[in-house]
């Protein structure tokens, strides 16, 4: 069965210093969405991703933040200047027809920042 | 504004037991609704979900969950319990037009053998 997947699974980073959290959606899914989890907390949503452009994002997802999906088969999400409150689990997901569908979430990456 | 209360961050029940998780919502149209189960170091995986069809719903691994507009509540059981059920249990709300979902802060079920 077709997954999504997300790479690193754990990332350990020196405050300040720039990640790239990377994410494979499942193929045909056209759809991409971000969501973070801080230890203890719900899940929460940062961001959503259609047709090569950011759909909608939450507060959460400030100038520090951004998406790309750089070849046919990526989609990530940098943050650009690391913070503590950044340490949490980073969750990516995917559907093919956006609000009409399920999404599927990958494994995660958890991030901690030192 | 969608939200989504989950009453008892731990539930423990003995093997063989009812469990029953609580999801309180609030939307302001008729909304989406989901429960995604988290198994130690994995991701979301989804139980269920309601969209406006058959108020009580039947999801993987023998859960069912039932829409009560009444009560703004979506609680999730099970009739027996069984050891490999013990995960997080997130309830999710999604508004029909709006492509986020907002979680609960989740419900960590214990199972004890």
């Amino acid at each position: 069965e077709p997954e999504v997947t997300q790479t690193p699974s754990h990332q350990v980073t020196q405050m300040g210093q720039e990640v790239i959290l990377r994410c494979v959606p499942i193929s045909n899914h056209l759809y991409f969405y971000w969501y973070r989890q801080i230890l203890g907390q719900k899940v929460e949503f940062l961001v959503s991703f259609y047709n090569n452009e950011i759909s909608e994002k939450s507060e959460i997802f400030d100038d520090q933040f951004s998406v790309e999906r750089p070849d046919g088969s990526n989609f990530t999400l940098k943050i650009r200047s690391t913070k503590l409150e950044d340490s949490a689990m980073y969750f990516c997901a995917s559907n093919s027809r956006g609000v009409q569908e399920t999404q599927y979430f990958g494994p995660g990456t958890r991030l901690l920042v030192l | 504004a969608q939200s989504v209360t989950q009453l008892g961050s731990h539930v423990s029940v003995s093997e063989g037991a009812l469990v029953l998780l609580r999801c309180n919502y609030s939307s302001s149209v008729p909304p989406y609704l989901f429960w995604y189960v988290q198994y130690p170091n994995q991701g979301l995986q989804l139980l269920l979900k309601y969209t406006s069809a058959a108020t009580l719903v039947k999801g993987i691994n023998g859960f069912e969950a039932e829409f009560k507009k009444s009560e703004t509540s979506f609680h999730l059981t099970k009739p027996s319990a069984h050891m490999s059920d013990a995960a997080e249990y997130f309830c999710a709300v999604r508004d029909p037009g709006a492509n986020n979902l907002f979680f609960g802060t989740g419900t960590r079920l214990t199972v004890i053998p």
